[in-house]
C-alpha cells in the first residue's frame, strides 16, 4: 500500500512564525501536492510538483512555499504565518500524469493552528 | 472556470436502502473521475475512479459516467452505518478539480 506520511497531526504556532510541513511518500510517486482544506470550501490546492525540483502554483499558493529536493519529501512552507492560515493541510501523492495515473493518495493531515 | 458541483446534504438514507449521490462538471474535456470517501477528522481515501460512459460496479458500489449530460454519480448499494462520511467528487481533464462534497447519513 502506498504510505503518504505528514510529520505532524497537530501543530500550534503563533502569527509572525515561519512553519515547516514535511510530507514523504514511499512509492516513487511522481506527484506530489499540497491542499488544504476549511469546511465549507472543500479542497484548494496550494502548490504541486511533477519532478524533482520542479514546482507549480496550485489556486492559492499566497503566503506558501514548497521545497523538493528529494524526490520522496515535498514540503509546505509558510513563510510568516498568518491567523487566516488555520486549516487542515493534507499532502497527496501520486504516480503521474496521464489518466490512469491522477488517483491520489492522501497523508493524514497536519491540523495547523496560528495564534 | 472549471467547477464540479455537489449537493452539500446532509443526505440522510436508512440502512439498507441504496444511496444516491450526484455530482456535475462545467469542463466537457474531463476525462477520468473520482469519488473519494472522507471520514469526520480524517483524510479523504479513494473508493471509485471511473473513466467510460457507462457503470461501473466494485462491491456495494456504483459509478456511473453521463459525458453527453456532464454528471458522474455514486450509488452506494445496502448501506451501512459505516457508509456515513462526506463523499468527494473530483474530476480530471488537465488538472483535478474537487467538489465540496457531499455528507452522507446513514441512520439505522
Amino acid at each position: 500500500d502506498v504510505k503518504v506520511t505528514q510529520s505532524s497531526r497537530y501543530l500550534v504556532k503563533r502569527t509572525g512564525e515561519k512553519v515547516f510541513l514535511e510530507c514523504v511518500q514511499d512509492m516513487d510517486h511522481e506527484n506530489m501536492f499540497w491542499y488544504r482544506q476549511d469546511p465549507g470550501l472543500g479542497l484548494r490546492l496550494i502548490y504541486f510538483s511533477y519532478d524533482v525540483k520542479m514546482k507549480e502554483k496550485g489556486d492559492i499558493p499566497e503566503g506558501y512555499s514548497v521545497s523538493r529536493e528529494k524526490k520522496e519529501r515535498f514540503s509546505l512552507i509558510l513563510e510568516s504565518a498568518s491567523t487566516n492560515q488555520t486549516s487542515m493541510y493534507l499532502c497527496a501523492s501520486s504516480l503521474g500524469v496521464g489518466v490512469a495515473n491522477e488517483k491520489l493518495f492522501f497523508g493524514s493531515g497536519t491540523q495547523l493552528s496560528v495564534l | 472556470q472549471k467547477e464540479v458541483e455537489q449537493n452539500s446534504g446532509p443526505l440522510s438514507v436508512p440502512e439498507g436502502a441504496i444511496a444516491s449521490l450526484n455530482c456535475t462538471y462545467s469542463d466537457r474535456g474531463s476525462q477520468s473521475f473520482f469519488w473519494y470517501r472522507q471520514y469526520s477528522g480524517k483524510s479523504p481515501e479513494l473508493i471509485m475512479f471511473i473513466y467510460s460512459n457507462g457503470d461501473k460496479e466494485d462491491g456495494r458500489f456504483t459509478a456511473q459516467l453521463n459525458k453527453a449530460s456532464q454528471y458522474v454519480s455514486l450509488l452506494i448499494r445496502d448501506s451501512q452505518p459505516s457508509d456515513s462520511a462526506t463523499y468527494l467528487c473530483a474530476v480530471w481533464g488537465y488538472q483535478l478539480i474537487w467538489g465540496a462534497g457531499t455528507k452522507l447519513i446513514i441512520k439505522p
